[in-house]
């Protein structure tokens, strides 16, 4: 079975520009969250969608948005980037949510703000 | 490859030792709990994970442990291998009855397998 996708690997942006991160989970899975990880803040919750409703935000300007699709693939957009948004995106998914259904993580979009 | 913490706490073994990893968790309302294993330019890989009515829960060459007394975990590696090498992270979550999957990591372990 083909782990999560995410696409693209690498992006460099300029600072005030907006992006836009794809992630295709493992098939069946209904649960997909995003994550940011950087060398000082560690990993940090970004939002979680089911059945393409956002059940839970973290806390993160306004700029980071996602959206989930009826096929279970979800994309999250950062508007007005600025240079601290350089970070690796991390996209899980799972079977759902609860016990027993761990998160499983895809290799990230690698985003550089110049 | 990225690297992933620059200044991470270090763990070094000799290839076939055991290796212990802790973790302190921060919220006592916490109930599920999981490892995950990174390796440089990967995403975090899933390892073993427990629920707060379980002390200890066992998987291949991995036993985590887990003492809500002082909120404390630990992921036992048995023979270590140099394939062992990468970040662990512990993360936490807050079940609330099964309603999210939000995890709380904490800031990672580079374990480093000397051959």
């Amino acid at each position: 079975k083909a782990g999560v996708t995410q696409t693209p690997r690498y992006l460099i942006k300029t600072r005030g520009q907006q992006v836009t991160l794809s992630c295709s989970p493992i098939s069946g899975h209904r649960s997909v969250s995003w994550y940011q990880q950087t060398p000082g803040q560690g990993l940090q919750f970004l939002f979680e969608y089911f059945s393409e409703t956002q059940r839970n935000k973290g806390n993160f300007p306004g700029r980071f948005s996602g959206r989930q699709f009826s096929n279970s693939r979800s994309e999250m957009n950062v508007s007005t980037l600025e240079l601290g948004d350089s970070a690796l995106y991390l996209c899980a998914s799972s079977l759902a949510t609860g016990y027993n259904s761990p998160l499983h993580f895809g290799n990230g979009t690698r985003l550089t703000v110049t | 490859g990225e690297s992933v913490g620059l200044h991470l706490p270090t763990l070094s073994v000799q290839e076939g030792d055991n290796s212990i990893i802790n973790c302190a968790y921060s919220n006592s309302a916490s109930d599920y709990f999981i490892w995950y294993k990174q390796e440089s330019g990967k995403g975090p890989q899933f390892i073993i994970d427990i629920r707060s009515n379980m002390d200890k829960r066992q998987g291949q060459r991995v036993t985590v442990l887990l003492n809500k007394t002082v909120k404390h975990l630990s992921l036992q590696i048995a023979a270590t291998q140099p394939g062992d090498s990468a970040v662990y992270f512990c993360a936490e979550n807050q079940m609330d009855g099964g309603a999210t999957n939000k995890l709380i990591f904490g800031t990672g372990t580079l374990l480093a397998v000397q051959p």
